[in-house]
């Protein structure tokens, strides 16, 4: 069955330290990819999206991910965090052409940001 | 362009009233998505709507549950009989007509409660 794994559910740094998350999903081929954000209270915000093309892709605040399809993976990474970004990480996928659309979510990884 | 809206925010309702939730795509935007956030899970896909047709219901509960996007006005998701395991955060997201990898745009979603 398609699915989508976040290894970790809660993640500490500190900030200003390096940050990565996890994201592995499993399907015969190259789905859509993309890494959410959610704020407490609020909804979803998209960080990034992966397509096709380039592996490495840039997204906004910072945050870059990388395809590695040997590992079938897109992890998250961002090389200083800031208190700011402490909020709730979703990972998803979107399966095949022809799909309605639906996006396959991760169960996400809280990021907590010490002082 | 004022975002994804709805509402209400929050949500309370005692077991077995009705609940209907309300969604406003961006302006321009044809496609409703709605998707269920469970304690402790991550999102998960519930329906997908054009306006007046449902294209895809295969996350929706068989029983109790309906949704709707009429020529004019919101789209609603309408839960009738609640239970307390129908306490969840209900988040809407819209994207313009085509590709179905077009991005989605997330409302803030709203928080039901049953007690």
């Amino acid at each position: 069955a398609q699915s989508v794994t976040q290894p970790d559910i809660h993640i500490t740094v500190s900030e200003g330290a390096s940050l990565e998350l996890r994201c592995n999903y499993s399907y015969g081929a190259t789905p859509y990819l993309f890494w959410y954000v959610q704020s407490p209270g609020q909804g979803l915000q998209l960080l990034l999206k992966y397509f096709s093309g380039d592996t490495l892709v840039q997204g906004i605040k910072g945050f870059e991910a990388e395809f590695k399809r040997s590992q079938s993976s897109f992890n998250l990474r961002k090389p200083s965090v800031h208190w700011s970004d402490a909020a709730e990480y979703f990972c998803a996928v979107l399966y095949g052409s022809g799909n309605t659309g639906k996006r396959i979510f991760g169960l996400g990884t809280t990021l907590h940001v010490k002082p | 362009n004022a975002g994804v809206m709805q509402n209400p925010r929050h949500l309370v309702r005692r077991r077995g009233q009705e609940a209907r939730l309300r969604c406003s795509p961006m302006k321009g935007h044809s496609h409703v998505y709605w998707y269920r956030q469970l304690p402790e899970e991550g999102l998960k896909f519930m329906v997908y709507l054009q306006k007046e047709n449902i294209i895809d219901e295969s996350g929706m509960p068989k029983e109790r549950f309906s949704a709707e996007f009429p020529k004019e006005g919101p789209s609603i998701l309408r839960i009738q009989q609640v239970v307390r395991g129908d306490s969840a955060a209900y988040f809407c997201a819209s994207s313009p007509p085509g590709r179905s990898n077009n991005e989605q745009f997330f409302g803030p979603g709203t928080r039901l409660t049953v007690l």
